[in-house]
């Protein structure tokens, strides 16, 4: 099964500045490769994703990048707001299946 | 357009009572059907999923189990509860790789 693992476990950052999460992943056939952001108490929902023939997307303060070779993707968010603070998830799938495997999460806590 | 239900939003049971838990999806046919449970507000654990009525993938040993009586419809269960059973529980449907999650339930086995 897929092994993922994400860094840092917790991030504090002041407003204004930039975040990066990463996330490896062991699957070889991954191709499909999402972020979730999870508020307290809230659901988790998908903030941005990437496929394997992609190396980069970016959607306004968050880009996500893809080094399929080393087999890890990375999630940025620029000009953080109080409103970015939440876990963030990455969630790579295997090829050809119906599973995503979630990290084990990162906190990011942006300070005023 | 397509909505989840979970419910209850909260449970607290005793150990070794019964389980069941229900998810519901409207707006869309077949959906692929997922049980997630998370431990102290992190790490995502997928325990059951469906791609149909009755076809039911467990992911790790547990005490639970899953049912899917109704396309749209998925069920959590346990005969007995354990206190280890206590978590966060998210149902989510998927639609091509994108998972959308329910509101979840916190259950606490006291």
């Amino acid at each position: 099964g897929e092994n993922v693992e994400q860094h840092p476990s917790t991030l504090s950052v002041q407003e204004g500045d930039s975040a990066v999460i990463k996330c490896t992943y062991s699957d070889s056939a991954s191709n499909y490769f999402p972020w979730y952001k999870q508020e307290l108490g809230k659901r988790p929902q998908l903030i941005i994703d990437i496929r394997s023939n992609v190396g980069e997307k970016k959607d306004q303060r968050i880009a996500v990048t893809l080094n399929k070779t080393a087999k890890h993707f990375s999630l940025h968010i620029t000009e953080t707001q109080p409103e970015d603070s939440a876990v963030y998830f990455c969630a790579p799938r295997a090829g050809g299946g119906n599973k995503l495997t979630f990290g084990t999460g990162t906190q990011l806590k942006v300070e005023l | 357009s397509q909505t989840i239900h979970q419910w209850p939003a909260t449970l607290v049971q005793p150990v070794g009572s019964p389980l069941s838990l229900e998810c519901t999806v409207e707006g869309t046919s077949n959906p692929n059907l997922y049980w997630y449970r998370q431990a102290a507000g992190r790490g995502l654990q997928l325990l059951f999923y469906s791609v149909g009525i009755g076809q039911i993938s467990s992911e790790v040993p547990q005490n639970l189990s899953a049912s899917r009586p109704q396309d749209r419809q998925f069920i959590l269960s346990s005969k007995k509860l354990l206190l280890s059973d206590s978590g966060f529980y998210l149902c989510a449907w998927g639609s091509g790789n994108i998972q959308y999650f329910g509101a979840g339930t916190r259950l606490s086995v006291l």
